[in-house]
């Protein structure tokens, strides 16, 4: 059984530009939820995609976006970076609507600076 | 809005005493209190949770004390290990809203040997 896998792992990016990232969730699992964490604080919620479309938002600009595929895999994408955009990234995947729901298993995420 | 407070910050103790992490939520209609578990470099990994139909639920070394008047919960660690330094944060969640969870700002544990 494979656990939740992100790439990339780090990257730096300029202010204004445009990012994606992409996570593949543990095999079995249907729901994908992304979360930024600042340096030195918990994760926020930034979204959920099950069966391929939002099911659920943070307080978050539409700048953040994402994408679910059939396979379950996912991508955030974040347009016009922001300095405050600067944080680790986590993918976490679970059963969607089942009463595994709340359980997540998250990957180690995706550390953007943004300069 | 921060929903959900956790002290302290940081925790330093020594190897084989008590751990001891707060939180305090806000929001009643909260139903599931997970904690999380995460070492440098690493996800988050679920360690244990409640539901706030019980005051207490223990898993081998780690207990979380639950206190539904008080809107508080807490983790315990006994007999703690150089192992277990990672920070730890306290997290609230509706089920019904699956994975949008609700975490607290982190305790950094240090536990010297």
């Amino acid at each position: 059984e494979t656990g939740v896998t992100q790439s990339p792992t780090h990257l730096i990016k300029t202010r204004g530009q445009q990012v994606t990232l992409r996570c593949s969730s543990q095999s079995g699992h249907n729901t994908v939820s992304w979360y930024q964490q600042a340096l030195g604080q918990g994760p926020q919620f930034i979204f959920q995609y099950y069966r391929e479309e939002e099911n659920g938002r943070g307080n978050f600009p539409p700048r953040f976006s994402g994408l679910q595929f059939p396979n379950y895999s996912s991508e955030l994408n974040v347009n016009a970076l922001e300095l405050d955009d600067s944080a680790l990234y986590l993918c976490a995947s679970s059963l969607g609507m089942s009463s595994g729901a709340n359980v997540l298993t998250f990957g180690a995420g995706s550390r953007l600076t943004v300069l | 809005q921060q929903q959900v407070k956790q002290s302290p910050q940081s925790l330093i103790v020594q190897k084989g005493g008590i751990s001891i992490i707060n939180c305090a939520y806000e929001n009643t209609a909260f139903d599931y209190f997970p904690w999380y578990q995460q070492f440098p470099g690493k996800g988050p990994a679920l360690l244990i949770a409640i539901r706030p139909d019980v005051s207490e639920k223990k898993e081998g070394r780690f207990t979380i004390s639950f206190n539904k008047s008080a809107k508080q919960f807490s983790l315990h660690i006994m007999d703690s290990q150089p192992g277990d330094s990672a920070t730890y944060f306290c997290a609230a969640t509706l089920e019904s809203s699956a994975s949008k969870i609700i975490f607290g700002s982190g305790t950094r544990l240090s536990i010297r040997p």
